[in-house]
């Protein structure tokens, strides 16, 4: 069975910090991805970023980095010199890579707030 | 580009009473999904429509829950009858086949029900 586990349920940091967010999953499928979505107030999930079992190449999208590391099962998300726009929450996702099986399971999410 | 458009945007019922959200998902996008998200937890998938056939409603309970997706277009998820456990988001989602896209979902806002 796939299981994803965000430990950390809130977080509250200054504008301008760095921030770290958890995510460590467990699958017996030898491909799969990885997701990041963000909820923000409004209650729409919007994607972030998919990452391939097979790829381990950490990435970064302008104040957003990716950490995968599957010797660790983890995929950590960090937020750097945060700003107030990045509060909302934040669920980690796991799929099968296959057709057809586009079911995502979702962590149980981390609020985190930014405090100016 | 109009997004997944649901409503109504809150409901608030009776236990007993039967309840009905609405989903007009992306045009062109294949596959719809209705997931359920509890206070504080992340979504859980309650069934995955390819076009108009349900490909995946394990996680429907079926005796109370019923859906539908008409023409592979617009869905409806009816409660009947529904009980205080029921109180959530239900959230619609859309999305495309096709490797690159795989898993990448496009959320509507959801529907808040609380059953009193």
């Amino acid at each position: 069975a796939q299981k994803v586990t965000q430990a950390q349920t809130e977080i509250s940091v200054v504008e301008k910090e760095d921030v770290t967010l958890d995510c460590v999953y467990e699958t017996r499928d030898t491909t799969y991805y990885l997701f990041w979505y963000k909820q923000p107030p409004s209650g729409e999930l919007v994607f972030l970023i998919r990452r391939n079992s097979f790829d381990e190449q950490n990435e970064i999208s302008g104040r957003y980095s990716w950490n995968f590391q599957k010797s660790t099962s983890s995929f950590n998300f960090t937020i750097t010199a945060s700003q107030v726009v990045d509060s909302a929450v934040y669920f980690c996702a796991l799929s099968e890579a296959k057709r057809g099986a586009q079911k995502l399971v979702f962590g149980q999410g981390t609020r985190l707030t930014i405090n100016p | 580009e109009a997004g997944v458009v649901q409503s109504p945007r809150y409901k608030i019922i009776e236990k007993k009473q039967p309840v009905a959200f609405w989903c007009n998902p992306i045009s062109g996008h294949n596959t719809l999904y209705w997931y359920r998200q509890n206070l504080g937890q992340g979504p859980e998938l309650l069934i995955r429509y390819e076009n108009e056939e349900a490909v995946d409603d394990s996680q429907l309970p079926k005796d109370r829950f019923s859906a539908e997706r008409l023409k592979g277009v617009d869905s409806t998820l009816k409660i009947q009858p529904a009980e205080l456990g029921d109180s959530a988001v239900y959230l619609c989602a859309s999305s495309l086949e096709g490797t690159s896209l795989r898993g990448k979902l496009f959320f509507g806002s959801g529907t808040q029900l609380s059953v009193l």
